[in-house]
């Protein structure tokens, strides 16, 4: 059966540092893969998806980039993280159009 | 570019009330329309799934409509209960089936 894996689920950081957080699919082969945050009282907002290796899309324009460097393993990044970055990022999977979604990360920037 | 809203933002109703969510998205050339549910600080679950050649589907007390020409679509929700209280999202996934567009959700809380 499939699964996907997201950590850390929690993570406080300072204004400035980086950011690395990962997500692993298990169980299926080339899924679509996105990443997702929702800030404070806001809904979902799409950051990146990828339909293959080092393939990514963006979405919205911001500090955070996203990697693929295999088939199941789908990174975010920043080098200098803000306050606004604060809030609760999911990781989704897809093959079919039904979207599966990891436990979620929640980010605090301090 | 597809942009979904959800009305109303947060509702509060005592136990035992039949409700109605709304979801409106501005482009019809849908792939398939979902309702999910997120308990806070928490990933989210998928409830129902409507194909776009579908009119409305039924889980239990759930029961979602599809109206694609007119850009719409409700849960139902029927005899609630506290336990149902979350935040309900409505998603689109466009006819790529590759890009969810989700709405900003409505905050659920049912009082006993």
């Amino acid at each position: 059966s499939q699964t996907i894996h997201q950590w850390p689920a929690t993570l406080v950081q300072p204004v400035g540092s980086p950011l690395s957080l990962e997500c692993t699919v298990e169980g299926t082969s080339n899924p679509n893969l996105y990443w997702y945050r929702q800030a404070a009282g806001r809904g979902l907002q799409l950051l990146f998806y990828s339909v293959g290796i080092g393939q990514i899309s963006s979405e919205v324009p911001q500090n955070l980039s996203a990697s693929r460097p295999q088939d199941r393993q789908f990174i975010l990044s920043s080098k200098k993280l803000l306050l606004s970055d604060s809030g609760f990022y999911l990781c989704a999977w897809s093959l079919t159009g039904f979207p599966f979604f990891g436990q979620g990360t929640r980010l605090t920037v301090v | 570019k597809q942009e979904v809203t959800q009305i109303p933002a947060a509702l509060s109703v005592p136990e035992g009330e039949n409700l109605v969510l709304n979801c409106s998205f501005t482009d019809s050339a849908i792939y398939n329309l979902q309702w999910f549910r997120q308990d806070p600080g928490k990933g989210l679950t998928s409830l129902l799934l409507i194909q776009s050649s579908q009119r409305e589907q039924t889980s239990g007390r759930l029961n979602a409509s599809l109206d694609k020409s007119s850009g719409r679509s409700t849960l139902y929700i029927a005899a609630s209960q506290p336990g149902d209280s979350a935040t309900y999202l409505c998603a689109v996934l466009d006819n790529y089936g590759q890009n969810f567009v989700f709405g900003p959700g409505t905050r659920l809380s049912v009082l006993p």
